[in-house]
């Protein structure tokens, strides 16, 4: 989806040092996620926000914090980056509706950490 | 812990065979969807079937749910090369949860 860009798009970091990955959007969703994805584990909610200034922790969010000022911006920090947080990291937006909750996928942030 | 779990976890198939994946769930659902991820790329959403639904149609994937059994299958008809992906089914929890869980994802290889 067009509408959701993240960058940077890839990031070689050092072990102990923080990062940042942001997400913008254009599609006014209410509702932002990030997801990471893994060989052999597929995806897993990082955090996710419901909202400006709304934020929940999602199933594996230790060593991340995530902020949203705006509806636009969903920053996603790692605290102090470890190898083990080597992975594709994605964004995803979308809304309630009585059909489902649909979401849309940015193309990912290749992150690795040496 | 995934919801949702595909299978087969890899599939090969030659070009205009049809293409079937699985999805089985844990816990009760309001709706469940199917995603495409092409090699380097985002997810795509593909279809929705809502829990009160036992079958749905879109172009050349036909989606079937089973509640009783938690269960759902992808079937992709005439299968072309550009079919080539992964796909993932996800699940939300249920209660109106906007919050939704992937599964690990079928590997679709289509030879020309």
């Amino acid at each position: 989806d067009a509408g959701i860009t993240q960058s940077p798009r890839h990031k070689v970091t050092e072990t102990g040092t923080p990062v940042t990955l942001r997400c913008h959007q254009t599609e006014n969703h209410r509702y932002m996620y990030w997801y990471r994805q893994d060989p052999g584990h597929g995806l897993r909610l990082i955090h996710y926000s419901y909202g400006v200034k709304d934020t929940d922790k999602g199933e594996v969010s230790d060593g991340y914090s995530v902020s949203r000022s705006k509806t636009e911006d969903f920053l996603l920090t790692l605290e102090s980056a470890t190898s083990s947080q080597t992975s594709v990291y994605f964004c995803a937006g979308g809304d309630t509706h009585r059909s489902g909750n649909t979401i849309y996928f940015g193309e990912g942030s290749w992150l690795t950490v040496v | 812990s995934q919801q949702g779990e595909e299978d087969p976890q890899a599939l090969s198939i030659q070009e205009g065979e049809n293409a079937t994946m699985n999805c089985s769930y844990k816990t009760s659902i309001n709706n469940l969807q199917w995603y495409r991820q092409n090699s380097g790329r985002g997810l795509v959403h593909l279809i929705l079937i809502r829990s009160n639904e036992r079958e749905k149609h879109s172009g050349r994937l036909r989606v079937t749910l089973d509640t009783s059994k938690k269960s759902s299958s992808l079937l992709i008809t005439a299968s072309r090369a550009a079919d080539t992906a992964s796909y993932f089914c996800a699940t939300d929890s249920g209660a109106g949860s906007y919050q939704l869980t992937f599964g690990k994802g079928t590997k679709l290889s289509v030879i020309p």
